[in-house]
């Protein structure tokens, strides 16, 4: 049964540097995207970005300029960090698995395990 | 804006059929995904891939797709099933995974 656990500060003010971390427990960290999604209070879901097992990013353009995620693959875990936060940031956030599926030629994201989320809170 | 749209809110009586839709213009060549999420939980998906299955849902979910537009179809829905839905697939470039605005189930 994989599990996906995740931690960071939930409180930063202003302009500084959101940090979460993500381990993955019980299974292959191969073979998958691991990602991140945020949820604003009372709104929709936003994809941040994802790594794959090798270190291939791909990053949500809106936040492209702010975003880095890294694997360490040594202890099966992935990161997020944002910097120069504002209060638009502020959102739980969700580590999550994506088993990228074919079918008949086409494609779609299964976002089929997630973290407990974290609410982080930016506020001066 | 999203590149996925979605109502934002429907209704459906105890133990009717609903559909719950997504349009967007990358459904013409990818395959949404639908996530369940209930107050204060992580979401859970319930449809990936033409219409897909995860093991533990309940089989009146399936997801069907013609043209521009996803469906999640929930048959004889229960009062467990209210909650918030969220289908996913890709922007137009096909590089980046969107969800749509998320629709709000009441079951009556």
């Amino acid at each position: 049964q994989v599990q996906l656990q995740q931690w960071g500060a939930g409180l930063l003010k202003p302009s500084e540097t959101l940090s979460l971390t993500c381990a993955v427990y019980g299974g292959s960290f191969s073979g998958y995207y691991w990602t991140w999604i945020r949820q604003p209070p009372g709104k929709g879901l936003e994809w941040i970005g994802e790594i794959n097992h090798s270190g291939s990013t791909n990053y949500n353009p809106s936040l492209k300029s702010r975003v880095t995620i890294s694997v360490d693959t040594s202890k099966n875990q992935f990161s997020l960090k944002l910097s120069s936060v504002t209060a638009a940031d502020t959102a739980v956030y969700y580590c999550a698995r994506n088993d990228i599926v074919v079918v008949s030629a086409a494609m779609a994201d299964a976002f089929d395990i997630w973290g407990q989320g974290t609410m982080v809170t930016v506020s001066s | 804006s999203s590149e996925l749209t979605q109502d934002p809110a429907v209704s459906v009586a105890l133990g009717q059929t609903v559909r719950i839709t997504c349009q967007g213009d990358s459904l013409r060549s990818y395959y949404a995904s639908w996530y369940q999420q209930k107050p204060g939980q992580a979401p859970v998906v319930v449809i990936y891939g033409k219409s897909n299955r995860p093991s533990g849902i309940p089989d009146r979910f399936s997801g069907s797709s013609s043209g521009n537009t996803a469906s999640l179809t929930i048959t004889g829905a229960q009062a467990e099933d209210e909650a918030d839905y969220y289908c996913n697939s890709r922007d137009s470039s096909g590089n980046h995974p969107v969800f749509g605005g998320g629709t709000k189930l009441t079951v009556l």
